[in-house]
């Protein structure tokens, strides 16, 4: 099965301060994906890759940046967080040859 | 404008009834309809699948129908369980696109 690891589970940041969630995964998976999850709106893409080296606009990209220095690892980058950003983050991998988006647990952030 | 829509938001049933979730896409490119199950504290999981060259595909108790030419599918819980009580996404994507575009989820409460 496979395995997609995100740190930290959980983290409280304070208002215009730097925040980095990591996520890594073992399965040699090509395409990784940074979701954002409020109550009521589902998962919306913020950002995503399919090669180490280059990342993706998704649908909700500003405010924050993407880094995939390699195939296992993509992080997500908020330069200045904000209340708004308050919400549960998941990473997600998928295989080139294959449809199934596989899940980290996710993590939640607080900014206050 | 929304790829995904379902309805409805939340659904509370019985032990043993019959738990039906709804969805319908806009795109008719998309032919890859999964459906995803999420537990509180977790990241979503794979449920069951289906391609847009079937209309039924089912998998023990769920079972998907799917309407090509009105653009919408069904998922059908029987014999639902209190362990069923979860979030359910409806997703599409147009084969090995990179992107999936994921609903806002159906909140199911099974009641023992």
């Amino acid at each position: 099965e496979a395995a997609v690891t995100q740190s930290p589970r959980s983290k409280v940041a304070v208002t215009g301060g730097k925040v980095t969630l990591s996520c890594h995964q073992t399965n040699n998976h090509d395409y990784m994906y940074w979701y954002r999850q409020d109550t009521g709106h589902g998962l919306r893409l913020i950002h995503y890759s399919y090669v180490a080296d280059s990342t993706e606009k998704g649908d909700i990209p500003d405010g924050y940046k993407a880094s995939r220095p390699s195939q296992e690892n993509f992080s997500l980058i908020l330069e200045l967080a904000s209340l708004s950003q308050t919400a549960v983050y998941f990473c997600a991998s998928r295989d080139t040859a294959n449809t199934e988006v596989f899940f980290g647990k996710g993590t939640r952030l607080t900014v206050v | 404008q929304q790829q995904v829509r379902q309805s409805p938001q939340s659904l509370t049933v019985w032990e043993g009834e019959t738990a039906i979730l709804n969805c319908s896409y806009e795109d008719s490119t998309f032919n890859y309809f999964p459906w995803y199950q999420q537990f509180p504290g977790e990241g979503p999981a794979l449920l069951i699948s289906i391609s847009s060259v079937s209309d039924k595909k089912e998998d023990g108790r769920f079972t998907i129908f799917f309407n090509k030419r009105e653009k919408k599918l069904s998922l059908h819980i029987t014999d639902s369980q209190p362990g069923d009580s979860a979030t359910y996404f409806c997703a599409a994507s147009a084969g090995n696109n990179n992107r999936i575009f994921f609903g806002d989820g159906t909140q199911l409460v099974v009641k023992p």
